[in-house]
């Protein structure tokens, strides 16, 4: 069955650039799914970041999209999260999903997470 | 931004019904996704496009949805259905994945 791994670096300074990747295993980044980042500062609600489709398009949320790249390896069969120019209040569980589509997208599948830190 | 508005807290007693509200502008229109979060772990879709169920989550999972509120009814409350419960709209004006703020279900 498909897996999602979140991995990257913990801690993060401020102003630097959080990188991620979400590794995909049992199944292709190339499938009829969007890949997508969900991240979740601790002790509070999920948070949008985007998403990608194999083809090529990416949907950013509105607040974040001028920091926020999401990428493809189809190669390496992962998903990359880069967000720049980070503060304390980047600080979340990084989450990596699977959009999955009935009649509208829906997240089905979600990796484990990873808490990344910004600080100096 | 499209704002989708839950209780922050329900409490139900074990075996009785529990009720969690989405409520958003016409989010009749829009199909909702809930997902249930319990401490330490990642979220897990129980419902999806406003009352369908993905396998292996029980009946006794179900969603409405209409005019300005959908809701997430679970029957037969357990004390493992104790967690955190989101619902989720795409905001087409903006292009916009939205989660709604959570409602921690507790079970007395």
């Amino acid at each position: 069955q498909v897996q999602l791994q979140e991995s990257g670096p913990r801690l993060v300074r401020p102003s630097e650039t959080l990188s991620l990747t979400c590794a995909v295993s049992g199944g292709s980044v190339i499938s009829d799914n969007w890949w997508t980042w969900v991240r979740q500062p601790p002790g509070k609600g999920l948070e949008w970041i985007g998403e990608i489709f194999h083809a090529g398009g990416t949907t950013y949320n509105p607040s974040l999209k001028s920091r926020v790249t999401i990428s493809l390896d189809k190669s390496q069969n992962h998903v990359s999260l880069n967000l720049s120019s980070v503060t304390a209040a980047d600080t979340s569980i990084y989450f990596c999903a699977r959009g999955t589509y009935r009649k509208d997208f829906y997240f089905d599948l979600w990796g484990q997470g990873t808490l990344i830190t910004v600080s100096s | 931004s499209y704002v989708l508005t839950q209780p922050p807290s329900v409490s139900v007693a074990p075996r009785q019904t529990a009720k969690i509200t989405c409520g958003g502008n016409d989010i009749g229109g829009k199909s909702v996704h809930w997902y249930q979060q319990k401490p330490g772990q990642a979220p897990v879709v129980v419902v999806y496009d406003d009352s369908d169920r993905p396998s292996g989550i029980p009946e006794r999972f179900s969603g409405s949805n209409s005019g300005n509120t959908a809701t997430l009814t679970i029957t037969r409350v357990e004390a493992g259905d104790e967690a955190d419960y989101y619902c989720q709209v795409w905001d087409t004006t903006l292009d916009d994945r939205v989660f709604g703020g959570g409602t921690k279900l507790t079970v007395l």
